[in-house]
């Protein structure tokens, strides 16, 4: 079985410059889930999404950060404009459902902002 | 208070030892928690998951919960080098999202 997909797997971009993440979660999996994991710390949720909804996204940075699952299976997490703390890596995680569930993540990307 | 506190280390055991990593959390009402396994540069791999009160065994991992006491702990027999990592401990809390501790970070001596 197909794990986690994401890319891409380093970017390094420039304050108040734009970027995109995408992430293609195992397949049958309603639940997708983006973290935000800076060095030394836990992974923090930014967003999760049942089916194309969106459950949480309290955590979530709305006045730059985006997110979507138009069609309830890949997602893009989009940065505008980028802060130097934004640096971290951004992971995707999937479940089968929510709460409860196991969550298994994808190899994530490593962003740079200078 | 965090909702999930572990210590960062690092835990040093020498080959072949227990180790053994701690967790708490601070939400009575959070029912399912998870370790997991972060190797530097990787993102964190899932290798134990806890439900009930009392301990779960997978092969050389044994997860233990203690609900009375919001205690979650993993034990690791026969320790290895290869199991040097970081261990994240997450639980589902009130808001029923995932949440991690910042990890420990375990170091098995050769």
């Amino acid at each position: 079985e197909a794990g986690v997909a994401q890319s891409p797997r380093y970017k390094i971009i420039e304050k108040r410059q734009s970027v995109a993440f995408w992430c293609n979660p195992i397949s049958g999996h309603a639940t997708l889930y983006w973290y935000q994991q800076i060095l030394g710390q836990g992974p923090k949720l930014l967003i999760q999404f049942q089916n194309n909804g969106v459950v949480d996204d309290s955590q979530l940075p709305k006045d730059r950060f985006s997110a979507e699952r138009l069609k309830g299976v890949d997602s893009t997490l989009k940065i505008q404009p980028a802060k130097l703390e934004d640096s971290a890596v951004y992971l995707c995680a999937s479940s089968l459902g929510l709460y409860s569930y196991e969550q298994y993540f994808g190899p994530g990307t490593r962003l740079t902002v200078t | 208070q965090k909702e999930v506190e572990q210590n960062s280390g690092p835990l040093s055991v020498p080959e072949g030892a227990i180790a053994s990593l701690n967790c708490t959390y601070s939400d009575r009402g959070s029912q399912s928690f998870f370790w997991y396994r972060q190797y530097s540069g990787k993102s964190p791999e899932l290798i134990m998951s806890i439900y009930s009160n009392g301990d779960k065994e997978d092969g050389r991992f044994t997860a233990q919960l203690n609900k009375a006491s919001q205690y979650v702990s993993l034990l690791i027999r026969d320790s290895q080098p290869s199991d040097s990592a970081t261990y994240l401990c997450a639980g589902y809390t009130g808001r029923r999202a995932l949440t991690f501790g910042s990890g420990t970070r375990l170091q098995v001596q050769p």
